[in-house]
């Protein structure tokens, strides 16, 4: 069965920084590209970023682009996503995904309980 | 980037009805298109990818139609458990976006 745990939000200053983990078992984590999601208090789900298999490519939304930066270690089957310059508007429950697909974008089949991380001072 | 429009954003729909939901890109997914269920506090769940099919296990009440930039998820038989969000998603290119969701409710 496949698992995703994510780890290290929190509270944080305004313009401060944070890494969220994602920690996968339960499949073969260095065949998938993998994503991050982010969902805001009461709204809808933004796709932040993703990232192919081989860590070779990765790409962002607009409004993450240059402050935040995805990475994965596939030797410890686990995801990251280090987020700078943080504003209120980043506030949100963080979302580990893993994709159906190798290298191209592809649908999301399994996804973690999530990480919550709060801007403000 | 793809911009992917939602509706209705709200609809009321009694159990045992069907339900028809409606997702339009701004330019063509082809079949690139993938919906989601959420519940509350719970994580999104994956019900069809490739426009019209059912991710595992997915009962078969869900179904999805629609290619280019016109897709539709219909659940023919509102069972409780299906009130809920549900959000598009077009893969067809980085970035990938979602729509801003339909919120089924009990009529």
């Amino acid at each position: 069965e496949v698992h995703l745990v994510e780890s290290g939000g929190g509270l944080v200053q305004p313009g401060g920084s944070l890494r969220l983990s994602c920690a996968a078992s339960g499949f073969t984590f260095s065949i998938y590209a993998m994503t991050w999601v982010r969902q805001a208090p009461g709204k809808g789900l933004e796709w932040v970023s993703g990232i192919s298999s081989s860590g070779g490519r990765t790409s962002y939304a607009d409004s993450v682009k240059g402050l935040f930066t995805i990475s994965r270690d596939n030797s410890k089957n686990t995801l990251y996503l280090q987020m700078n310059s943080l504003r209120a508007g980043d506030t949100a429950l963080y979302f580990c995904a893993k994709s159906t697909r190798i290298e191209a974008p592809g649908p999301l089949d399994s996804w973690g309980q999530g990480t919550l991380v709060t801007v403000s001072s | 980037e793809i911009v992917m429009t939602q509706s209705p954003a709200t609809l009321s729909v009694s159990p045992g009805e069907r339900a028809t939901l409606s997702c339009r890109a701004s330019e063509s997914v082809s079949s690139n298109l993938a919906w989601y269920q959420q519940k509350p506090g719970q994580a999104p769940r994956l019900l069809i990818y490739g426009a019209s099919t059912r991710a595992t296990a997915i009962p078969a009440r869900f179904s999805g139609s629609g290619s280019g930039t016109e897709l539709t998820l219909t659940i023919s038989s509102l069972q409780s458990e299906d009130f809920a969000v549900y959000y598009c998603q077009q893969y067809s290119n980085w970035p990938l976006t979602f729509g801003g969701g339909t919120k089924v409710e009990i009529k």
